[in-house]
């Protein structure tokens, strides 16, 4: 089944502990992004990569870094969570690139991830 | 830079209403235009899209015709039921699908 999954689903930590999230997606597509779902904020971006090694920033990538080291995976990693970085954060994937009429840049969603950080 | 503005929810309608979720952009070049929508505790998942102006898209008996003249994507359902209770997302991407921008959703409650 084509899909994006995200590990963990839910996730409750401690201000500066170190956390990864884990994405990864079987449809071979290029392009991948991480979101933040906040209320009445709606998806806002942190980050997405175009490809392997190739990444870049979002709308809000402050206290957060990615990596792309192979097609299918994309980890979001929060170096020293903080309190404000609670929210429900969604990877999403796509072919990327290519004419729009192709279908190429329709996203398919994870599950989400709540981390809750005290 | 690009935008989304959706009209703010919740809404809540009686099984077999007419629902309208009213949706306009701001954006440069020749965005595509989706509703994407969440059930609850799950993922965004496409619900329809339209790639150029006058472009209707439609699924599962909801509808949105992209307009260039007003910046408009509205979403549109003739009668609505209880299993469309969701989130719903307009969303916007630039030409080449790299950068994508999400409204902050609409929830929709449907009453038996």
């Amino acid at each position: 089944e084509a899909q994006v999954t995200q590990n963990p689903r839910y996730l409750i930590t401690v201000t500066g502990k170190k956390l990864t999230v884990t994405c990864s997606q079987n449809m071979n597509h290029e392009y991948m992004s991480w979101y933040r779902q906040d209320p009445g904020l709606g998806l806002r971006q942190i980050y997405y990569s175009m490809n392997v090694e190739v990444t870049d920033k979002g709308d809000v990538p402050e206290g957060y870094k990615v990596s792309r080291k192979e097609k299918r995976n994309f980890p979001l990693i929060l170096e020293s969570p903080s309190p404000n970085q609670t929210s429900l954060y969604f990877c999403a994937s796509s072919f990327g690139g290519g004419h729009p009429s192709s279908g190429a840049n329709v996203l398919t969603f994870g599950a989400g991830s709540r981390l809750t950080v005290l | 830079g690009n935008s989304v503005t959706q009209m703010e929810g919740p809404v809540t309608l009686s099984e077999e209403a007419f629902l309208t979720i009213n949706c306009t952009y701001t954006a440069t070049g020749y965005p595509s235009l989706f509703w994407y929508v969440q059930y609850p505790g799950e993922g965004l998942q496409l619900l329809l899209k339209a790639t150029k102006a006058d472009d209707k898209g439609s699924n599962k008996g909801f509808e949105a015709t992209y307009r260039k003249e007003t910046t408009s994507f509205h979403l549109e359902k003739g009668s609505v039921q209880v299993s469309d209770s969701a989130v719903y997302f307009c969303a916007l991407s630039s030409d080449y699908g790299q950068n994508f921008v999400f409204g902050p959703g609409t929830r929709l409650s449907v009453l038996p």
